[in-house]
């Protein structure tokens, strides 16, 4: 059954660092997302895209962050200069229509 | 934005008993779905229910959408159903919210 897959499973930078966060969706899904979950919290959207666009995000996804679609297999998240509370699980999920499907997720520690 | 509630925020359970899961939204709804939080923190979609109702072995969802609400039926739970519980939905956008979860412990 074919699957969402992110590199890495954890990363740990240093405050101030750039972390790109990378993301192969299911191949014929056309719509790309991006939630975080800080720990013991509740998921949060981020950015949605589609057509090679941004088509909708959340307050969350600031001037920091960054999506691209680089090339037709992978979905990144760009963080430009991480804060503390930066810190958390990061989901990427895609859709054809109607259901989600989530990867299993990046663990960003940043110290 | 749509709010999602879930309830009971906690439950314990010994192996062998059934549960019953409820997710509340405050508006119409076009997609709904149910994932499991594992210990180690994947998100496992369960079910894909904007409606009517779906059963997988020892699982099954029934969404009403006219009264808002869902509901996730665990029968004979075993030790490796615990982990947190997850309703969410999208109301013509794709923006899926949350619920802040049911973390459900069985014991054996």
């Amino acid at each position: 059954e074919p699957e969402v897959t992110q590199t890495p499973s954890h990363q740990v930078t240093q405050m101030g660092q750039e972390v790109i966060l990378r993301c192969v969706p299911i191949s014929n899904h056309l719509y790309f997302y991006w939630y975080r979950q800080i720990l013991g919290q509740k998921v949060e959207f981020l950015v949605s895209f589609y057509n090679n666009e941004i088509s909708e995000k959340s307050e969350i996804f600031d001037d920091q962050f960054s999506v691209e679609r680089p090339d037709g297999s992978n979905f990144t998240l760009k963080i430009r200069s991480t804060k503390l509370e930066d810190s958390a699980m990061y989901f990427c999920a895609s859709s054809s229509r109607g259901e989600q499907y989530f990867g299993p997720g990046t663990r960003l520690t940043v110290t | 934005g749509i709010q999602v509630e879930q309830s009971p925020p906690d439950l314990i359970l010994q192996e062998g008993a059934n549960s019953t899961l409820r997710c509340n939204f405050s508006d119409s709804v076009n997609n709904l779905q149910w994932f499991h939080q594992n210990p180690w923190g994947q998100l496992i979609n369960l079910f894909y229910i904007p409606s009517g109702t779906k059963q997988n072995g020892r699982l099954s969802a029934t969404t009403v959408a006219t009264e808002r609400y869902s509901l996730l039926y665990i029968s004979s739970s075993q030790t490796t159903d615990s982990g947190v519980y997850f309703c969410a939905v999208t109301k013509y956008s794709n923006d899926m919210r949350f619920g802040a979860g049911t973390r459900l412990t069985v014991k054996p």
